[in-house]
């Protein structure tokens, strides 16, 4: 079954600092994973995306994820954060069959001044 | 292109009212899935469809119809609607069926019944 968990419904960072949002999945076939990002009272947008090959991902705005198989997990992280970056943030795994997606609970993520 | 696009924005309805929110995309993807988003529950699939004629059922498809007579479009039909329906709805499209696509997402429809 696919299913994916994320850790942290908030997530408060100050400016600059390191962002960590947390993920991890569960897939009964090799998982294809996203993130996508939401801005208020707006549609999704993906954020980068995990097929096959490296295991390190870079994304749009600074973003980047690591596959670690062995934890099962898809974590993002930005080094430095941004105003701007205050969203909120989904993970996604592909299903089984056609191209549809399970997504998490979602975290928001607010960037202190 | 202007992608997916969604209407209404905002629809308010009465238990046991009928609606349809439409779904349009102009860049000839073959797959169209529509989604619904609860607080503290992330997007669920309703219904999907891998092309014309051909749709299917995704977790949460109980009181919703979909039909897919063209390429472009995609409706999600609410024959009765009810509390439980009050949702921001998505609607997204993606070029092909296969598991590694990227998936665009329209604005979202916001939904309450009363």
């Amino acid at each position: 079954a696919q299913s994916v968990t994320q850790l942290g419904s908030h997530v408060s960072v100050s400016e600059g600092a390191l962002v960590l949002l947390r993920c991890n999945y569960s897939s009964s076939v090799p998982p294809y994973l996203f993130w996508y990002v939401q801005y208020p009272n707006q549609g999704l947008q993906l954020l980068l995306k995990y097929t096959t090959g490296a295991t390190l991902v870079k994304g749009i705005n600074g973003f980047e994820a690591e596959f670690k198989k062995s934890e099962t997990s898809f974590h993002l992280t930005k080094p430095s954060a941004h105003m701007s970056d205050a969203a909120e943030y989904f993970c996604a795994v592909s299903g089984t069959g056609a191209n549809n997606l399970f997504f998490g609970t979602g975290t928001r993520l607010t960037v202190i001044p | 292109n202007a992608g997916v696009t969604q209407t209404p924005k905002f629809q308010v309805l009465k238990t046991g009212q009928s609606m349809t929110l439409q779904c349009a995309q102009d860049m000839n993807h073959e797959y169209m899935s529509w989604y619904r988003q609860d607080p503290g529950m992330g997007l669920r699939l309703i219904h999907y469809s891998v092309g014309a004629g051909i749709t299917d059922q995704g977790e949460v498809p109980n009181g919703y119809n979909v039909s897919r007579s063209t390429t472009e479009d995609f409706p999600l039909r609410l024959l009765s609607a009810a509390p439980s329906q009050t949702s921001v709805y998505f609607c997204a499209s993606s070029y092909g069926t296969g598991r590694a696509e990227t998936q665009y997402f329209g604005p979202g429809t916001r939904l309450l019944v009363l």
